[in-house]
């Protein structure tokens, strides 16, 4: 088990460009999350997936932004035409669901830091 | 909708000294309350929790206890170390199975030795 492995560590990219980053979760864990820490704030809350299923969106992920998790393991966030407000730290994390919705508790990944220039 | 606030920092303080960091929430229910370290360059890391009211989450020598009359959940600990210089982030768990968590801004602690 090597913990929540985020991909890149950290990405540069030109305003209008299209960014992709990946989390790999723990193995065995059925729910994974994304969230968004910008400078001086606590990591916000973007979106979950319970096995493949995306089961709930924030209102900060625009139009822009799309995540797949697509046969349950590692997950993708996409940001297509990059703004200089996406600019933050992008945050993975993924937990163990069990039966009565009893969570195991948060990993969280390193995180993949953006600048958009 | 749910909100967190915790005490600005930075803090400094000294090797064997006291911490007290607090934080308040906003919610209706009861939520799942936590708080959240981050050492630099690191991911964050459950400290420690509690799931109602009156329980006390503790570890690593840190406590907080859930007080829903105050609607706070305080950290301490009684003497700290230069190693627990970090960012901590106190969160509450909304959800059966807390999956949106929302966390407050984050308060720096420095220890000097």
């Amino acid at each position: 088990d090597t913990g929540v492995s985020q991909n890149p560590r950290h990405k540069i990219t030109k305003r209008g460009q299209n960014v992709t980053f990946r989390c790999d979760p723990i193995s065995e864990h059925n729910r994974l999350y994304w969230y968004r820490q910008t400078l001086g704030q606590g990591p916000e809350f973007l979106t979950y997936f319970q096995n493949e299923a995306q089961l709930e969106k924030s209102r900060l992920l625009s139009d822009r932004f799309s995540a797949e998790r697509p046969k349950g393991s590692f997950s993708t966030l996409e940001i297509q035409r990059t703004e200089q407000g996406d600019s933050a730290m992008y945050l993975c994390a993924s937990s163990l669901v069990g039966r009565q919705a009893t969570n195991y508790g948060y990993t969280f990944g390193s995180g993949t830091r953006l600048t958009v220039v | 909708g749910d909100s967190v606030t915790q005490m600005e920092g930075p803090v400094t303080l000294s090797e064997e000294a006291f911490l007290t960091i607090n934080c308040t929430y906003t919610a209706t229910g009861y939520p799942s309350l936590f708080w959240y370290v981050q050492y630099p360059g690191e991911g964050l890391q459950l400290l420690l929790k509690a799931t109602k009211a009156d329980d006390k989450g503790s570890n690593k020598g840190f406590e907080a206890t859930y007080r829903k009359e105050t609607t706070s959940f305080h950290l301490e600990k009684g003497s700290v170390q230069v190693s627990d210089s970090a960012v901590y982030f106190c969160a509450l768990g909304r959800g059966g199975s807390n999956y949106k968590l929302t966390f407050g801004k984050g308060t720096l602690l420095t220890v000097n030795p």
